[in-house]
């Protein structure tokens, strides 16, 4: 069956780096493009972006700064999205979801990985 | 503020229908028939309820529906059964090619 598996909660200070994965299974990983969304506390899902696993191009929402960075490794079928100088309102929830090519929503979830940045 | 507009809390008894509203605008829910909503247990994974204002995934029960007027889009649960107690979020695509959601709605059965 599908499965996204994200890894743990981390727990960063102000300016340091986090790396979130997103492992795969259950389905040819190249055919479904991966959406990165988060909610931080008090907020609403707010979309990051998504990567095309075909290309490994990376699509991002606007207004969101160069700090986030979407990638691949194929190879083990896993996505990750990396958030260089933390802030502290990067806290949030951060979910990968696949989505069927395209189309406009996302029909498999990640459990979600819990960031929180504080000194 | 919510880019999409959920109300916070909706409640119904066993066997009852409820229906969650979600408004936006003309560049999202107004413009495309692209609207989902999505079903999030306390510390599980959302999952996928409607996709494309009405259609059901494969496994989805049909008490669920979904529908759209205008820059409105609505889910309704039939025959409320305990497990449908979760918190809802609606999603549409919108005009600068990304996805917006709701700020949730909880659904409480009685």
């Amino acid at each position: 069956q599908v499965q996204l598996v994200q890894s743990g909660s981390e727990l960063q200070k102000p300016g340091a780096s986090v790396k979130v994965s997103c492992k795969t299974s259950g389905y040819t990983f190249s055919r479904y493009p991966l959406t990165w969304v988060r909610r931080a506390p008090g907020q609403d899902l707010e979309w990051l972006g998504w990567i095309n696993t075909n290309t490994g191009n990376p699509t991002y929402a606007q207004g969101l700064t160069g700090r986030f960075v979407l990638s691949l490794d194929t190879s083990v079928s896993t996505a990750y999205l990396q958030i260089s100088g933390l802030k502290a309102e990067d806290t949030a929830v951060y979910y990968c979801a696949r989505a069927p090519f395209g189309e406009n929503y996302l029909d498999y979830w990640g459990q979600g990985t819990l960031v929180t940045v504080s000194s | 503020q919510s880019a999409l507009t959920q109300p916070a809390s909706v409640s119904g008894s066993p066997g009852q229908s409820i229906t969650i509203s979600c408004t936006g605008t003309r560049s999202d829910i107004g413009g495309y028939k692209y609207v989902s909503w999505y079903q999030q247990h306390p510390g599980k994974a959302p999952k996928l309820m409607i996709y494309d204002v009405s259609n059901r995934p494969s496994g989805v029960s049909n008490r669920f529906s979904g529908s759209k007027s205008g820059n409105t889009a609505s889910l309704t649960i039939s025959g409320l059964q305990a497990d449908d107690e979760a918190d809802y979020y609606c999603s549409s695509y919108t005009s600068s090619s990304t996805l917006v959601f709701g700020g949730g709605t909880k659904v409480t059965v009685l």
